[in-house]
């Protein structure tokens, strides 16, 4: 069966620093991936999107960056973190072969920016 | 701009109650509604809908999608503790894989 698996679990880092969240995916080949995020008070936003190897489609302009280096691998970062960059954030995954599907998510990075 | 719009809020009752969840929707090229389930983590997966009018069960929990009035319900009989959570509708459009997600309905069993 597929696992997505997605660390760290919290995260508190300072403004301006760096920043890299990861999340793999197992048991499947080829999935569409994606990295949402849930600020409190909203719902969760569509920030990338990748449906292969280095294909990423962003959402809305930010401070953040994605990266899929593997077929099963999706990474968000920034270069320097904002206070606004504060939220929930969650991995997912869906079948590639069909966009019809439902997506299945992980368990999500807390980030606090100081 | 796509739109969903989940009612209630937030909702309490007590255990063995039937509770009822709102969601509508405003969207271009609609495809599918999903329904997930939220506690302190991920959220799960419920129910995928693309058709009118056909409902889907699992257990307790049914949901069906009216898209004539571009809305869906999801129903949860002799509801339990263990339902206490937030319960998260979104709408899968056109081909881009986006899902616009409402903001969600907080649901509070008590014993």
């Amino acid at each position: 069966s597929q696992t997505i698996h997605q660390w760290p679990a919290t995260l508190v880092q300072p403004v301006g620093s760096p920043l890299s969240l990861e999340c793999t995916v197992e048991g499947t080949s080829n999935p569409n991936l994606y990295w949402y995020r849930q600020a409190a008070g909203r719902g969760l936003q569509l920030l990338f999107y990748s449906v292969g190897i280095g294909q990423i489609s962003s959402e809305v302009p930010q401070n953040l960056s994605a990266s899929r280096p593997q077929d099963r691998q999706f990474i968000l970062s920034s270069k320097k973190l904002l206070l606004s960059d504060s939220g929930f954030y969650l991995c997912a995954w869906s079948e590639g072969a069909d966009s019809n599907q439902p997506q299945h998510f992980g368990d999500g990075t807390r980030l606090s920016i100081l | 701009e796509d739109k969903v719009v989940q009612s209630p809020l937030s909702l309490v009752v007590h255990e063995g109650d039937t509770v009822t969840l709102n969601c509508s929707y405003e969207v271009t090229n609609f495809r599918s509604l999903l329904w997930y389930k939220q506690e302190k983590k991920a959220p799960t997966f419920l129910f995928m809908l693309t058709s009118s009018g056909i409902e889907k069960k699992s257990g307790r929990l049914s949901s069906i999608l009216d898209k004539k009035e571009l809305f869906s319900i999801l129903n949860i009989t002799a509801t339990q503790t263990g339902d206490s959570a937030v319960y998260l509708c979104a709408v899968l459009v056109g081909s881009n894989y986006k899902l616009t997600f409402g903001k969600g309905t907080l649901l509070t069993v008590n014993p």
